[in-house]
């Protein structure tokens, strides 16, 4: 039973270029979300899903698209990096009482 | 909007106990959360509290005065492996989770 399953570990991108974060979970939840943590802060919301086929915006979601086509996928889209970017991401899902979280990305953009 | 506050850091010695107080407005609150994050690892859920009351599992326990907008984390008989973040967090009838900025405790000998 994996959990919610987060790749790459760690990721160093150029300015401008765009990549994919992965997240998979396979405890069949409805909820997902991807989160940044900046050093010394907390998690601040990018995008969530409550099901496949819908999403929506967090708090930060500028220069991030998100789509969710499964229950089990949510990949979370960086479309021209640029160093403000660079952060943990975690992906989260559940619902209700607790949430479980992937082991995040660890993101240099330079 | 939604937004929490809690405190920067806080520090007790081994053996003792700690209370991690959160205060937060929102709209359409459904629930206070905690979650336990050490250093360079993911968040981890410790405990929820949907109803006004003190929710305990084993040496952690969470309360919740919801006509007060406030919660806290207490933590019994410390270890040093409770050095680590605490962040609470609120969600919404969106299943939105909203965290606070979190506290570093740090557990002395």
């Amino acid at each position: 039973n994996a959990g919610v399953t987060q790749t790459p570990k760690f990721q160093v991108l150029k300015t401008g270029q765009s990549m994919t974060l992965q997240c998979a979970q396979d405890m069949n939840h409805e909820y997902m979300s991807w989160y940044r943590q900046d050093p010394g802060m907390g998690l601040r919301l990018i995008h969530y899903s409550v099901g496949a086929g819908i999403t929506d915006q967090g708090e930060v979601p500028n220069g991030y698209n998100v789509s969710r086509s499964t229950t089990e996928d949510f990949p979370l889209r960086l479309l021209s990096a640029a160093p403000s970017q660079t952060s943990v991401y975690f992906c989260a899902s559940g619902g209700g009482a607790g949430y479980t979280f992937g082991s995040g990305t660890r993101l240099t953009v330079v | 909007g939604q937004s929490l506050e809690q405190p920067s850091e806080v520090t007790a010695v081994e053996g003792a106990i700690v209370q991690i107080n959160c205060t937060y407005q929102t709209s359409g609150f459904y629930g206070l959360s905690w979650y336990q994050q050490h250093d360079g690892g993911a968040p981890t859920f410790l405990s929820y509290n949907a109803l006004d009351g003190l929710e305990e599992t084993g040496r952690f326990s969470s309360f919740l005065s919801r006509s007060d907008s406030y919660g806290y984390l207490l933590l019994q008989e410390l270890q040093m492996k409770d050095s680590a973040s605490y962040f609470c967090a609120v969600g919404n009838a969106g299943n939105m989770l909203t965290f606070g900025g979190g506290t570093r405790l740090m557990v002395k000998p």
